[in-house]
Protein backbone atom coordinates (compact mmCIF):
# COMPACT_ATOMS: atom_id res chain seq x y z
CA UNK A 1 0.00 0.00 0.00
CA UNK A 2 1.11 3.28 -0.68
CA UNK A 3 2.50 5.58 2.49
CA UNK A 4 3.46 9.11 2.80
CA UNK A 5 6.10 9.65 5.54
CA UNK A 6 6.89 13.29 6.96
CA UNK A 7 9.40 12.93 9.35
CA UNK A 8 9.24 15.57 11.37
CA UNK A 9 6.11 16.63 13.88
CA UNK A 10 7.27 20.40 14.26
CA UNK A 11 10.05 22.64 12.83
CA UNK A 12 11.11 26.06 14.12
CA UNK A 13 12.34 28.43 11.77
CA UNK A 14 13.34 32.24 12.33
CA UNK A 15 12.02 34.90 10.03
CA UNK A 16 13.72 35.11 6.82
CA UNK A 17 15.90 31.99 6.95
CA UNK A 18 15.34 29.10 4.38
CA UNK A 19 13.13 25.90 4.76
CA UNK A 20 13.13 22.28 3.96
CA UNK A 21 10.59 20.04 4.89
CA UNK A 22 10.77 16.32 3.85
CA UNK A 23 8.29 14.35 2.45
CA UNK A 24 9.34 10.24 1.69
CA UNK A 25 6.76 8.26 0.05
CA UNK A 26 6.40 4.10 -0.35
CA UNK A 27 4.82 3.87 -4.42
CA UNK A 28 5.03 1.32 -7.00
CA UNK A 29 5.79 3.61 -10.04
CA UNK A 30 5.81 7.61 -10.51
CA UNK A 31 3.12 9.19 -8.07
CA UNK A 32 1.64 12.24 -8.02
CA UNK A 33 2.84 14.12 -5.22
CA UNK A 34 1.45 17.10 -3.99
CA UNK A 35 2.06 19.73 -0.67
CA UNK A 36 -1.17 20.96 1.16
CA UNK A 37 -0.88 23.69 3.47
CA UNK A 38 -3.41 24.32 6.43
CA UNK A 39 -3.94 27.16 8.43
CA UNK A 40 -5.11 27.28 11.78
CA UNK A 41 -8.92 26.60 11.67
CA UNK A 42 -8.53 26.71 7.71
CA UNK A 43 -9.40 24.20 5.16
CA UNK A 44 -6.68 22.78 3.47
CA UNK A 45 -4.91 24.68 0.40
CA UNK A 46 -2.88 23.51 -2.72
CA UNK A 47 0.83 24.73 -2.65
CA UNK A 48 2.24 22.56 -5.36
CA UNK A 49 2.21 18.90 -7.45
CA UNK A 50 3.85 17.41 -9.61
CA UNK A 51 2.96 14.72 -12.21
CA UNK A 52 6.02 14.41 -14.35
CA UNK A 53 8.53 16.27 -16.72
CA UNK A 54 11.03 18.61 -14.68
CA UNK A 55 11.48 17.27 -10.99
CA UNK A 56 11.82 20.80 -9.59
CA UNK A 57 8.03 22.79 -9.14
CA UNK A 58 7.07 25.76 -8.40
CA UNK A 59 4.05 26.50 -6.15
CA UNK A 60 2.82 29.28 -4.36
CA UNK A 61 3.57 31.57 -1.81
CA UNK A 62 7.52 30.94 -3.05
CA UNK A 63 7.51 27.57 -2.23
CA UNK A 64 8.92 24.73 -4.37
CA UNK A 65 9.57 20.93 -4.51
CA UNK A 66 11.85 18.45 -5.66
CA UNK A 67 11.33 15.23 -6.90
CA UNK A 68 13.99 12.86 -5.91
CA UNK A 69 13.21 9.49 -7.27
CA UNK A 70 16.16 7.56 -6.22
CA UNK A 71 15.40 9.24 -2.50
CA UNK A 72 11.18 8.62 -2.61
CA UNK A 73 11.21 12.31 -1.77
CA UNK A 74 9.26 15.27 -2.17
CA UNK A 75 10.80 18.15 0.10
CA UNK A 76 9.42 21.36 0.59
CA UNK A 77 12.12 24.59 0.17
CA UNK A 78 11.07 27.99 0.79
CA UNK A 79 14.66 30.50 0.65
CA UNK A 80 12.90 32.98 3.29
CA UNK A 81 10.49 32.51 5.88
CA UNK A 82 7.69 34.90 6.75
CA UNK A 83 5.72 34.69 9.85
CA UNK A 84 2.60 34.16 7.90
CA UNK A 85 4.01 30.75 6.82
CA UNK A 86 3.53 29.28 10.27
CA UNK A 87 0.98 26.84 9.70
CA UNK A 88 0.72 23.10 9.21
CA UNK A 89 1.96 21.62 6.08
CA UNK A 90 0.82 18.15 4.40
CA UNK A 91 2.46 16.05 2.13
CA UNK A 92 0.24 13.88 -0.09
CA UNK A 93 0.83 11.21 -2.90
CA UNK A 94 -2.45 10.02 -5.29
CA UNK A 95 -3.47 6.74 -4.91
CA UNK A 96 -4.33 4.18 -7.88
CA UNK A 97 -7.13 4.32 -8.00
CA UNK A 98 -8.44 7.67 -9.25
CA UNK A 99 -7.70 10.92 -7.39
CA UNK A 100 -7.54 9.14 -4.02
CA UNK A 101 -5.05 10.85 -1.81
CA UNK A 102 -2.57 9.38 1.14
CA UNK A 103 -1.73 12.19 3.41
CA UNK A 104 1.37 12.42 5.86
CA UNK A 105 0.52 13.14 8.93
CA UNK A 106 2.24 16.49 8.51
CA UNK A 107 4.55 19.14 9.97
CA UNK A 108 4.14 21.77 11.94
CA UNK A 109 6.22 24.95 11.32
CA UNK A 110 6.90 27.82 13.43
CA UNK A 111 8.44 30.71 12.81
CA UNK A 112 10.22 32.56 15.48
CA UNK A 113 11.36 36.99 15.20
CA UNK B 1 -18.35 30.79 -7.20
CA UNK B 2 -18.47 29.33 -3.53
CA UNK B 3 -16.45 26.44 -4.24
CA UNK B 4 -16.78 23.13 -1.50
CA UNK B 5 -19.05 24.43 1.47
CA UNK B 6 -19.78 22.63 4.86
CA UNK B 7 -22.01 22.83 6.98
CA UNK B 8 -22.11 22.96 10.03
CA UNK B 9 -18.83 23.99 10.88
CA UNK B 10 -18.92 22.86 14.83
CA UNK B 11 -21.44 20.47 16.09
CA UNK B 12 -21.49 18.60 19.17
CA UNK B 13 -23.46 14.98 19.29
CA UNK B 14 -24.66 12.80 22.52
CA UNK B 15 -23.14 9.01 21.69
CA UNK B 16 -25.73 7.13 19.89
CA UNK B 17 -27.09 10.19 17.92
CA UNK B 18 -27.20 10.36 14.11
CA UNK B 19 -26.57 13.46 12.04
CA UNK B 20 -25.59 14.37 8.41
CA UNK B 21 -22.43 16.31 7.56
CA UNK B 22 -23.35 18.57 4.44
CA UNK B 23 -21.05 19.26 1.50
CA UNK B 24 -21.69 21.35 -1.21
CA UNK B 25 -19.60 22.26 -4.71
CA UNK B 26 -20.46 24.44 -7.25
CA UNK B 27 -18.02 24.07 -9.98
CA UNK B 28 -19.64 20.76 -11.20
CA UNK B 29 -17.35 18.45 -10.48
CA UNK B 30 -17.66 15.02 -10.79
CA UNK B 31 -14.96 13.58 -7.90
CA UNK B 32 -16.01 14.03 -4.36
CA UNK B 33 -14.74 12.76 -1.28
CA UNK B 34 -14.86 12.91 2.49
CA UNK B 35 -11.95 12.78 4.74
CA UNK B 36 -11.54 13.32 8.38
CA UNK B 37 -8.47 14.37 10.23
CA UNK B 38 -6.93 13.70 13.76
CA UNK B 39 -3.96 14.86 15.43
CA UNK B 40 -0.67 12.72 14.49
CA UNK B 41 -2.20 10.81 11.48
CA UNK B 42 -3.32 13.56 9.16
CA UNK B 43 -6.28 12.96 6.60
CA UNK B 44 -7.85 9.59 6.00
CA UNK B 45 -10.06 9.45 3.25
CA UNK B 46 -13.94 7.57 4.19
CA UNK B 47 -15.28 7.33 0.88
CA UNK B 48 -15.34 8.89 -2.19
CA UNK B 49 -17.91 9.24 -5.10
CA UNK B 50 -17.32 9.47 -8.97
CA UNK B 51 -20.08 10.49 -10.17
CA UNK B 52 -23.90 10.84 -9.19
CA UNK B 53 -25.08 7.55 -8.06
CA UNK B 54 -21.41 6.01 -7.51
CA UNK B 55 -19.87 5.85 -4.35
CA UNK B 56 -17.28 3.80 -2.94
CA UNK B 57 -15.04 3.19 0.61
CA UNK B 58 -12.02 5.10 1.43
CA UNK B 59 -9.53 4.06 3.88
CA UNK B 60 -11.92 4.73 6.92
CA UNK B 61 -15.67 3.74 5.87
CA UNK B 62 -16.97 1.98 9.16
CA UNK B 63 -19.56 3.92 11.09
CA UNK B 64 -20.06 6.30 8.12
CA UNK B 65 -22.81 6.12 5.19
CA UNK B 66 -22.83 8.56 2.18
CA UNK B 67 -24.65 9.26 -0.91
CA UNK B 68 -24.59 10.81 -4.41
CA UNK B 69 -28.14 12.23 -5.50
CA UNK B 70 -26.72 14.64 -7.89
CA UNK B 71 -23.35 16.63 -9.12
CA UNK B 72 -23.33 18.73 -6.49
CA UNK B 73 -24.48 17.61 -3.23
CA UNK B 74 -22.05 14.80 -0.78
CA UNK B 75 -23.54 14.35 2.41
CA UNK B 76 -22.15 12.62 5.04
CA UNK B 77 -24.16 10.51 7.46
CA UNK B 78 -23.54 9.01 10.99
CA UNK B 79 -26.42 6.60 11.98
CA UNK B 80 -24.78 5.93 15.26
CA UNK B 81 -22.27 8.34 16.44
CA UNK B 82 -19.27 7.34 18.95
CA UNK B 83 -16.84 9.27 20.67
CA UNK B 84 -14.21 7.47 18.00
CA UNK B 85 -15.70 9.82 15.26
CA UNK B 86 -14.66 13.18 17.37
CA UNK B 87 -12.47 14.43 14.55
CA UNK B 88 -12.66 17.41 11.68
CA UNK B 89 -14.37 16.25 8.54
CA UNK B 90 -13.21 17.58 4.97
CA UNK B 91 -15.13 17.33 2.13
CA UNK B 92 -13.12 17.69 -1.31
CA UNK B 93 -13.95 17.55 -5.07
CA UNK B 94 -12.03 17.68 -8.12
CA UNK B 95 -12.41 17.22 -11.57
CA UNK B 96 -8.61 16.74 -13.01
CA UNK B 97 -5.38 15.52 -10.20
CA UNK B 98 -6.14 18.68 -7.79
CA UNK B 99 -8.70 18.25 -5.22
CA UNK B 100 -10.40 21.58 -3.84
CA UNK B 101 -11.12 21.23 0.04
CA UNK B 102 -13.91 22.72 2.28
CA UNK B 103 -13.39 24.79 5.53
CA UNK B 104 -14.35 21.31 7.43
CA UNK B 105 -16.55 20.57 9.79
CA UNK B 106 -15.62 19.94 13.84
CA UNK B 107 -17.51 17.19 15.27
CA UNK B 108 -17.75 16.23 19.00
CA UNK B 109 -19.24 12.88 20.37
CA UNK B 110 -19.84 13.19 23.77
Amino acid sequence: AQSVTQPDIHITVSEGASLELRCNYSYGATPYLFWYVQSPGQGLQLLLKYFSGDTLVQGIKGFEAEFKRSQSSFNLRKPSVHWSDAAEYFCAVENTGFQKLVFGTGTRLLVSP
Amino acid sequence: NAGVTQTPKFQVLKTGQSMTLQCAQDMNHEYMSWYRQDPGMGLRLIHYSVGAGITDQGEVPNGYNVSRSTTEDFPLRLLSAAPSQTSVYFCASSYGEEQFFGPGTRLTVL
